[in-house]
């Protein structure tokens, strides 16, 4: 019974390519996040949404967008895809925010090569 | 600010042995800890979690991990290790405005 869903699981685009990665979840949870997370390193938030408001993490490039259509799905847009953003995106959910003691569920990943 | 360490950026231990990995937090409040397993090509599972109580926290996979304040530590146990407990261990906490903060994670090898 799959609860975050993260499609496709490996996605490969041409340098500068738009790209765009989804997400949707079963739960039915408030937020929606987007992580970042490059070979042997730790996930980096790259936006988070808490219902239909977006909060873009400071160092978050401009060339990386979210929307969130409706509470069971969310899109990751790169617009012009760098080598340097081939990684691991990870989607995850929960309820409420962080601080309100939430755990986040994550997906499997969609890991992104970009040629 | 708020910051997760963990010092082993790899350990190898054989079937069978117990196992400990540490995890150091720099957070001012009362943390909120979170750990969480990768295997390769995955996304996160959690493992367990403290929020507040009893300092030794029970997880999934036999897991357990105990809340020491006084060393700002949050490390993970378990008794026997399996061959399927091979992968990338994370330690979270959450911080000011509901932000996760990872370590860099521990690769755990398990030989046979």
């Amino acid at each position: 019974d799959a609860m975050v869903i993260q499609n496709p699981r490996y996605q490969v685009t041409q340098f500068g390519k738009p790209v765009t990665l989804s997400c949707s979840q079963t739960l039915n949870h408030n937020v929606m996040y987007w992580y970042q997370q490059k070979s042997s390193q730790a996930p980096k938030l790259l936006f988070h949404y808490y219902d239909k408001d977006f909060n873009n993490e400071a160092d978050t490039p401009d060339n990386f967008q979210s929307r969130r259509p409706n509470t069971s799905f969310c899109f990751l847009d790169i617009r012009s895809p760098g080598l340097g953003d081939a990684a691991m995106y990870l989607c995850a959910t929960s309820r409420g925010l962080a601080g309100l003691q939430e755990t986040q569920y994550f997906g499997p990943g969609t890991r992104l090569l970009v040629l | 600010a708020q910051s997760v360490t963990q010092p082993d950026i790899h350990i190898t231990v054989s079937e069978g042995a117990s196992l400990e990995l540490r995890c150091n937090y720099s957070y001012g409040a009362t943390p909120y800890l979170f750990w969480y397993v990768q295997s390769p090509g995955q996304g996160l599972q959690l493992l367990l979690k403290y929020f507040s109580g009893d300092t030794l926290v029970q997880g999934i996979k036999g897991f357990e991990a105990e809340f020491k304040r006084s060393q700002s530590s949050f490390n993970l146990r378990k008794p026997s290790v399996h061959w399927s407990d091979a992968a990338e261990y994370f330690c979270a906490v959450v911080g000011t405005g509901n932000q996760f903060y990872f370590g860099t994670g521990t690769s755990l090898t398990v030989i046979p």
